[in-house]
Parts: structure tokens; sequence; C-alpha cells
């Protein structure tokens, strides 16, 4: 079966400006969380959607945003983009709690 | 778990080898544990499970040991390949929704 796909797989993005990842997760799977991984700080929890409805959120900024749609997929924004911010964003998928967390390859983001 | 930063821990192993890498999480409520493997430019990828509820898991050349009384995780590999060189993840959740916590890493490298 497919796995989670995320798109686009990089980015490059100027100082203030905004940007949307997307994330695909697998058929069935309606949990779609996002963690953000830097060389400094590891991998952070960002937040997780369930069924259009975000359950749970780290403790970020409110530039960073979410949202799931009905079919699963989700997107997250980062809005007035710092150079911090440059990070892999990644995304997994489950079916429940506990039930396993699957990441996509990620979208290296860079901010310049 | 926490952050180790930049420097993350490394071990070297010799390829037939057995590796044992370790892991201390932090909350003594979390109920479900999760080894991932990362190799350069991808996406945690899974590797093994284990619940509270238990003790000890095996995979297929991978075994998962948790001792809940000192919060400790251990993942040992079996034989270890040059394909098994890559950055281990623990990951705990604790029981509030799909939010996984993450230790620092370890780098495992296998020389041939």
């Amino acid at each position: 079966k497919a796995g989670v796909t995320q798109t686009p797989r990089y980015l490059i993005k100027t100082r203030g400006q905004q940007v949307t990842l997307s994330c695909s997760p697998i058929s069935g799977h309606r949990s779609v969380s996002w963690y953000q991984q830097t060389p400094g700080q590891g991998l952070q929890f960002l937040f997780e959607y369930f069924s259009e409805t975000q359950r749970n959120k780290g403790n970020f900024p409110g530039r960073f945003s979410g949202r799931q749609f009905s079919n699963s997929r989700s997107e997250m924004n980062v809005s007035t983009l710092e150079l911090g911010d440059s990070a892999l964003y990644l995304c997994a998928s489950s079916l429940g709690v506990g039930d396993g967390y699957t990441f996509g390859s990620g979208t290296r983001l860079t901010v310049v | 778990g926490e952050s180790v930063g930049l420097h993350l821990p490394t071990l070297s192993v010799q390829e037939g080898d057995n590796s044992i890498i370790n892991c201390a999480y932090s909350n003594s409520a979390s109920d479900y544990f999760i080894w991932y493997k990362q190799e350069s430019g991808k996406g945690p990828q899974f590797i093994i499970d284990i619940r509270s509820n238990m003790d000890k898991r095996q995979g297929q050349r991978v075994t998962v040991l948790l001792n809940k009384t000192v919060k400790h995780l251990s993942l040992q590999i079996a034989a270890t390949q040059p394909g098994d060189s890559a950055v281990y993840f623990c990951a705990e959740n604790r029981d509030a929704g799909n939010m996984l916590t993450f230790g620092g890493g370890t780098r495992l490298m296998v020389k041939p």
C-alpha cells in the first residue's frame, strides 16, 4: 500500500513569507501528526488532527497552524517565516491512538 | 528522552556483532513506546513497538526491552549489518492522543 506522501520535498522561502506543506496519509488512517526536526532541538511535536479536528498541539507559536480535510489529507501552514523555521517537517499517520505511526519522507524547508 | 542536540551519541560496532541502543524516557505515565530508524534524507522508519504491560518484545533481528522501574528502554539488534547504519530514536506516547515525545537519538555505525 502507498505510504505517507509529503509535498513538496524541498522548499526555499524568504524570511517573512508564508508556506503551506501537504501530507497525504496512508489510506484508512484518520490521524495525522506533524513534527519539526532540527539538529538543535531534535524531533518536536507540532500538532495532531483526527477526523478534521485538532486533538493535540505542541509548544509552538501561533504562526504554525494546520488543518485536515474530510479525506484525511492534512496541510500545515507557517506564516511570517523566520530563519529558525528552517527544518525538516515530518508528517505521520496512524489508525488511532497507540496504533503505530508511519512517517513520510518530510519536507525540507529552508528560510533565507 | 531528552534531546541531546547537535552531538548525537554514537555507537560503533563491527558487522556481525550485536548492538544495544539505550534510551531513558521521562514520563512514568507513558504507556506506548516505539523505536524508529532514520537514514539520511528519509523520514523515521518504524522498527518495533512495545506497550507498558510488557517488558520484552521480539521482532526480526530486533528485541525491545522495557524497564518501567527505572524508565529505561533498549533496542537490541542481532547480527548487525551495514544496512543498519542510521540514527535510532526512541519515542514515548503519553496517552493523550497521538503525540510522540522523542529521545535525542543515537547514531549507529557499522564497520564492515
